[in-house]
This record gives structure tokens, C-alpha cells and sequence, in this order.
């Protein structure tokens, strides 16, 4: 896991607050992604980003802000979230070429909302 | 559309016993498959692929994987079960740069 990074890991935040997550990739990846996984709900993806540019947003509200500013950080910022956004958020790097195509994951940030 | 199944939620077996956990896929194209893991409380771990060649594919901690091109799956196996293969499961297919990921199968390996 230490090919893709995230801070915080824990993240309890109430709804009026502004807080960022953070992603960093050492691996040299081209691709970034984040991804919400809630309890006994399949891995939703949030946002994709190639060489910096979003290329993906999958009717997320507009209460997360996604940042890519360059190819190895990705950020998340959020602000006056709510209970049903308290989740583990995962971040994940690929490459684009056809001969490593898998992603690789960060460990998460358990996020609750209170 | 791209989509993932994985028609068990849950699987048990125990210690010793091969497992398997199953995956079927729609795409359209040839497609990239993938298996990942997930412990508790942790990111997902990159386990085996598939892009093109031999149907069986071998991975991390001793998992296989088999591509079946005419059922479109791609089933996980491993011929004698850990209990420390307990965990969930996912299985993945890539068209672009997105990735399509299944609902996940909880294995359970009892001693």
C-alpha cells in the first residue's frame, strides 16, 4: 500500500465544517481516482482524473470538490456534508498503457459525519 | 453498458478445501479483468489479471484466476483455502481508463 498514499485515515467531521482529503501516487501513474465505499453498497466511483484534467464525475454533489493539480496528488474537499456521506473513501492510481492496466489503492479515509 | 457480477454474497468454505468465487462480466470488446481483496478496514489489494493469452492466470498468494471467454466469467480459485484468505472480494473489468467493479463476495475460510 505504500505505492499510493492517503491523509487523513480517520476524519470525523461535523456538517458545517470544511476539511480536504488528500492522495498521493509514487508509482508514475497518469490516472487518479476516488472512490466511496459504503457499508453494504457496491464501490461507487467519484471522480477521474487523466494527466490532470477530469474526465470523469458521476453526478457527485457538488459538496465534494475534487483537485488534481498535478499527475501524483489528488485531492477531496468537502464541505457541509452530510450523515449518509460518512463513508471509507478510496483513492487509486493506473496506468494507461495495455500492459499494466490494473488500478492500485490507497488504504482509505474512514470518513463519519456527525 | 459495461457491468460486473458476482452472484454470491457470500461464500464458506474451510481450511484445506479449494475455493472458488464468481465473477461474470458484459463488455464490449475484449476486456481487462481483474480480482482484488479487501481486510477490513483497508484499500484494495491488486490480486490478478487478465488482459490477453493463456485462459488461466496465476496471482498473488497462491490465487487463479480463469477466463472463460463463450460464459463470459472469471472465476477465482485456490486449491487449498487459508483462513487468512478471509476477506471480500471483488472482481473488476476496465474499458478506457474507468473501471467497473462487482458488488464483492465476503469469503469466509473456517479452521
Amino acid at each position: 500500500e505504500t505505492g499510493v498514499t492517503q491523509t487523513p485515515r480517520h476524519l470525523v467531521m461535523g456538517m458545517t465544517n470544511k476539511k480536504s482529503l488528500k492522495c498521493e501516487q509514487h508509482l508514475g501513474h497518469n490516472a487518479m481516482y476516488w472512490y466511496k465505499q459504503s457499508a453494504k453498497k457496491p464501490l461507487e466511483l467519484m471522480f477521474v482524473y487523466n494527466f490532470k484534467e477530469q474526465t470523469e464525475n458521476n453526478s457527485v454533489p457538488s459538496r465534494f470538490s475534487p483537485e488534481c493539480p498535478n499527475s501524483s496528488h489528488l485531492f477531496l474537499h468537502l464541505h457541509t456534508l452530510q450523515p449518509e456521506d460518512s463513508a471509507l473513501y478510496l483513492c487509486a492510481s493506473s496506468q494507461r498503457t495495455s500492459g499494466s492496466p490494473e488500478q492500485y489503492f490507497g488504504p482509505g479515509t474512514r470518513l463519519t459525519v456527525t | 453498458a459495461q457491468s460486473v457480477a458476482q452472484p454470491e454474497d457470500q461464500v464458506n468454505v474451510a481450511e484445506g478445501n479449494p475455493l472458488t468465487v464468481k465473477c461474470t462480466y458484459s463488455v464490449s470488446g475484449n476486456p481487462y479483468l481483474f480480482w482484488y481483496v479487501q481486510y477490513p478496514n483497508r484499500g484494495l489489494q491488486f490480486l490478478l489479471k487478465y488482459i490477453t493469452g493463456d485462459n488461466l492466470v496465476k496471482g498473488s498468494y497462491g490465487f487463479e484466476a480463469e477466463f472463460n471467454k463463450s460464459q463470459t466469467s472469471f472465476h477465482l480459485k485456490k486449491p487449498s483455502a487459508l483462513v487468512s484468505d478471509s476477506a471480500l472480494y471483488f472482481c473488476a473489468v476496465r474499458y478506457g481508463q474507468n473501471f467497473v467493479f462487482g458488488p464483492g463476495t465476503r469469503l469466509s475460510v473456517l479452521p
